[in-house]
């Protein structure tokens, strides 16, 4: 079956630090690959998508690029600010029987950011 | 434009009881998908309705259960809940089906006692 596997946390950096969270899945056929960010409190909020191989996803300075031939979307920022302090998901879709999708998360990565 | 909205935002209940969550998608969109997320884990997929039915489900006991209305807003139903149940129930919602983004609500903080 499908799953996600993400880098184990907390990943802790100063800020202006060069941040890499690794995320490699296993899928049939090609999915969508998805970064989510979950901030205290709140739900998840899409950071950034793609939908082929090598295509690239940004938003807000982060980026991930599609790889088949290494099943990895690593998320990628040249310069964190402790604003960036969350919680990343990885995820991949996949389209279900009935026609809908469900998406399948990775475990989760704490970044915490520090002056 | 409003987000897509949960209530309520945190619940308590004891252990064989019933609980009822509920989620207005954001306007125009007219899927609605729930997931359980256990504390220090990923989203797990419970439900996804599309056009008022079930287009998909998780690995989740009968004793979940969802609808959606001609409105779009959905509900989740738990019976005989279990310490298990405990987690944050996230609905989120999407213009149609396929490989369409999801947007996620803050979710609904279930505690059982």
């Amino acid at each position: 079956g499908n799953s996600v596997t993400q880098m184990e946390g907390p990943v802790t950096l100063s800020e202006e630090a060069f941040l890499t969270i690794n995320c490699t899945y296993t899928a049939t056929g090609y999915p969508s690959l998805f970064w989510y960010v979950q901030y205290p409190g709140e739900g998840l909020q899409l950071l950034l998508k793609a939908t082929k191989a090598d295509d690239k996803g940004s938003n807000k300075g982060f980026e991930a690029t599609y790889r088949k031939e290494t099943t990895s979307f690593h998320l990628e920022k040249g310069s964190v600010q402790v604003s960036d302090s969350a919680v990343y998901f990885c995820a991949l879709t996949r389209i279900l029987t009935g026609g809908g999708n469900k998406l399948t998360f990775g475990t989760g990565t704490q970044l915490k950011v520090e002056l | 434009d409003a987000g897509v909205t949960q209530s309520p935002t945190h619940l308590i209940k004891t252990r064989g009881q019933h609980v009822t969550l509920r989620c207005s998608p954001i306007s125009g969109h007219k899927s609605v998908s729930w997931y359980q997320q256990v504390l220090g884990q990923g989203p797990q997929f419970i439900f996804q309705y599309y056009e008022k039915e079930e287009r998909g489900r998780g690995n989740f006991p009968d004793r979940f259960s969802a609808r959606q209305f001609p409105n779009y807003s959905s509900e989740l139903n738990v019976n005989a809940l279990l310490l298990g149940d405990s987690a944050l129930y996230l609905c989120a919602s999407s213009f149609g089906q396929g490989d369409q983004p999801q947007h996620f609500g803050d979710g609904t903080r279930l505690s059982i006692l």
